[in-house]
């Protein structure tokens, strides 16, 4: 079964304001972390990663944080654009290199 | 940059019928996997191939088998087609330990 989730399955943000999006995941043992976002359509495209040894990194206009003691990950989106409307998905990876995807969650953003 | 190329994009299968998925990638990835996503759920490991020459079961592998033909390609095959096996169908590349990258998807349908 999915040991990976995220909190909440849809999310509307104004334009303009931070999005955040959480997931919680199950296994202690998952080593990485990684976000991808998903268009209409699309393939999943990567967004950003995190290895278990660390507990924040920035990318452009994005921030993942990991908490490991309460096994949780969030993904930051600064300034939320139109183009930023789709599905996010987290994923671990628990020692090879097979990942466990959440169930997405979808990211609205009002004009 | 092609990246992962699949092919077919749609197609429509009558149950029992067999159909191959292809897939190939120009990144010069050692590993590849396929997965499927069904409607309000994340992406399920179907098969992967961690290397040229090997491939080994995920979470969902039955009703499939898979061909990794050559390092840029690995094939995805339905012996027997079910109306379960309706979805979206991804393959994905990675180097090892890397972010894996999406192709665009095939969308199947069983009648």
């Amino acid at each position: 079964g999915e040991s990976v989730g995220l909190h909440l399955p849809t999310l509307s943000v104004q334009e303009g304001d931070n999005s955040i999006i959480n997931c919680a995941y199950s296994n202690s043992a998952s080593d990485y972390f990684i976000w991808y976002k998903q268009e209409s359509g699309k393939g999943p495209q990567f967004i950003i990663d995190i290895r278990s040894n660390m507990d924040k990194r920035q990318g452009q206009r994005v921030t993942v944080l990991l908490n490991k003691t309460v096994k949780h990950l969030s993904l930051q989106i600064a300034a939320t654009q139109p183009g930023d409307s789709a599905v996010y998905f987290c994923a671990e990876r628990a020692g090879d290199y097979k990942l466990s995807f959440g169930a997405g969650t979808t990211v609205t953003v009002r004009a | 940059n092609a990246g992962v190329t699949q092919t077919p994009k749609f197609q429509v299968l009558k149950t029992g019928q067999s159909m191959t998925l292809q897939c190939a990638q120009d990144m010069n990835h050692n590993s590849m996997y396929w997965y499927r996503q069904d409607p309000g759920m994340g992406l399920r490991l179907i098969y992967y191939s961690a290397s040229e020459g090997t491939t080994d079961k995920g979470e969902v592998p039955n009703g499939y088998n898979v061909s990794r033909l050559n390092k840029r390609e690995f094939s995805l095959r339905l012996e027997s087609a079910a109306p379960s096996q309706t979805s979206v169908y991804f393959c994905a590349s990675s180097f090892l330990n890397q972010p894996q990258h999406f192709g665009d998807g095939t969308r199947l349908s069983i009648l």
